[in-house]
């Protein structure tokens, strides 16, 4: 089972570009997640969603927004990218009850 | 806001020793905590969960719950090298917030040979 996998792996993008991460799970879990990890600031969760066709923000959802394509697919897209964006991306999803996440292994994203 | 805080660190231990992480939460209603090693450019990976009040052994690792306290923490016992690594702490809080993890900043455990 490939898990919780994520595309790109990196990606450099100009400031006001656009692009979207895509996330995939295969564990069958109703819940995803995007996170992005920063020196110092720890994990932040972006959006979430809950289930499949509900969406909802996090902590840092500013210059963001998400589609949950299925139960499967959850992407996050940047519509104009700026250098404060420059992070660590990672998708995650969570099965029922108090479970834990499983990460993708992550995007790394330059604005520059 | 509910929080989870973890003492950033750097803490470092030597081969063989007892290597202690902390994390406190100020969600009184938390009832389940994971724990999360990050080596360097990787993404976490669970090592430990808990539940119940007390301690859960897993082979070097032992984490333990105090929710009266309100901490949480994980001791691994025997350190080896390739425990160097960043523990991060995390608990989905109480009610209707519990879709959302919320992590602690880590620590970064440094183990020498």
């Amino acid at each position: 089972n490939a898990g919780v996998t994520q595309t790109p792996k990196f990606q450099v993008l100009k400031t006001g570009q656009s692009m979207t991460l895509q996330c995939a799970q295969d564990m069958n879990h109703n819940s995803m997640y995007w996170y992005r990890q920063d020196p110092g600031m720890g994990l932040r969760l972006i959006y979430y969603s809950a289930s499949e066709g509900t969406t909802d923000k996090g902590e840092v959802p500013n210059g963001y927004n998400v589609s949950r394509l299925n139960k499967r697919e959850f992407s996050l897209r940047l519509e104009s990218a700026a250098p404060s964006q420059t992070s660590v991306y990672f998708c995650a999803s969570r099965g029922a009850g108090p479970s834990p996440l499983h990460f993708g292994n992550g995007t790394r994203l330059t604005v520059t | 806001q509910k929080e989870v805080e973890q003492n950033s660190g750097p803490l470092s231990v030597p081969e063989g020793a007892i290597a202690s992480l902390n994390c406190t939460y100020s969600d009184r209603g938390s009832q389940s905590f994971f724990w999360y090693r990050q080596y360097s450019g990787k993404s976490p990976e669970l090592i430990m969960f808990i539940y119940s009040n007390g301690d859960k052994e897993d082979g070097r690792f032992t984490a333990q719950l105090n929710k009266a306290s309100q901490y949480v923490s994980l001791l691994i016992r025997d350190s080896q090298p390739s425990d160097s690594a960043t523990y991060l702490c995390a608990s989905p809080g109480s009610g209707g917030s519990n879709y959302k993890l919320t992590f602690g900043k880590g620590t970064l455990l440094t183990v020498n040979p």
